[in-house]
């Protein structure tokens, strides 16, 4: 596609629950990033892969948060045991480029946890 | 203290005025810096990097200010759809570690 695509666009999920969200990055984009942005803030870092190596997970808020990009393209975040807390849109952003410069979004997840 | 700081706002400001708000970040070390804008509900997009000289886009002015720390961003003639949250993002230190501001909201009035 033209764009960062993510999936779902929105989902609820019951406390406790799993949750897997998927980025499909823009083709040949070698960065790939992971947000979190709660209501009135801004996107706070989760993730970063360049083509399948995640060289930094140091935003990951705990062991309950995995990501994932196997092959270099489609990447994945999982949430496990999910809280009220990880209520909020997740972001996903890729590059052409080794880091942030130039990177475009994708329309995010809203993840509610009830 | 925040690592990036900005008011936010509601700037109301009646449509053809001109705008402007700041932004400051902590790490004096910081070399990229950038301005986003981000619809309500909709992602942050890319509005313009900020260069040491100044830059300008059109209608928009951004600034950087190493010695007092901050970044400005100025809108001359401002068009309704101006309407949104903008977005202060500095370098941590590395290409790719963003801090990101929680934003400034500009509603522009007819």
């Amino acid at each position: 596609g033209a764009g960062v695509s993510q999936s779902p666009r929105y989902k609820v999920a019951k406390r406790g629950q799993d949750v897997a969200l998927r980025c499909d990055p823009i083709s040949g984009h070698v960065s790939l990033f992971w947000y979190q942005q709660a209501l009135g803030q801004g996107p706070e870092f989760l993730t970063y892969f360049q083509n399948e190596a995640q060289l930094d997970k140091s935003g990951l808020p705990s062991d309950r948060f995995f990501a994932e990009r196997p092959e270099g393209s489609v990447s994945t975040l999982k949430i496990q045991r999910t809280q009220q807390e990880d209520s909020a849109v997740y972001l996903c952003a890729s590059s052409s480029n080794q880091g942030f410069a130039e990177a475009f979004f994708g329309q995010g997840t809203r993840l509610t946890v009830v | 203290r925040k690592e990036v700081e900005q008011d936010p706002g509601p700037f109301n400001v009646p449509e053809g005025a001109t705008v402007a708000f700041n932004c400051t970040y902590s790490n004096s070390a910081s070399q990229s810096f950038f301005w986003y804008r981000q619809d309500c509900r909709k992602e942050p997009k890319l509005l313009m990097s900020v260069y040491s000289s100044g830059n300008e886009d059109g209608r928009f002015t951004a600034q950087l200010n190493r010695a007092s720390q901050y970044i400005s961003l100025l809108i001359r003639d401002s068009k309704l759809s101006d309407s949104a949250t903008y977005l202060c993002v500095v370098n941590a230190g590395s290409n790719y570690q963003l801090i990101w501001g929680a934003g400034t909201k500009l509603i522009i009035k007819p």
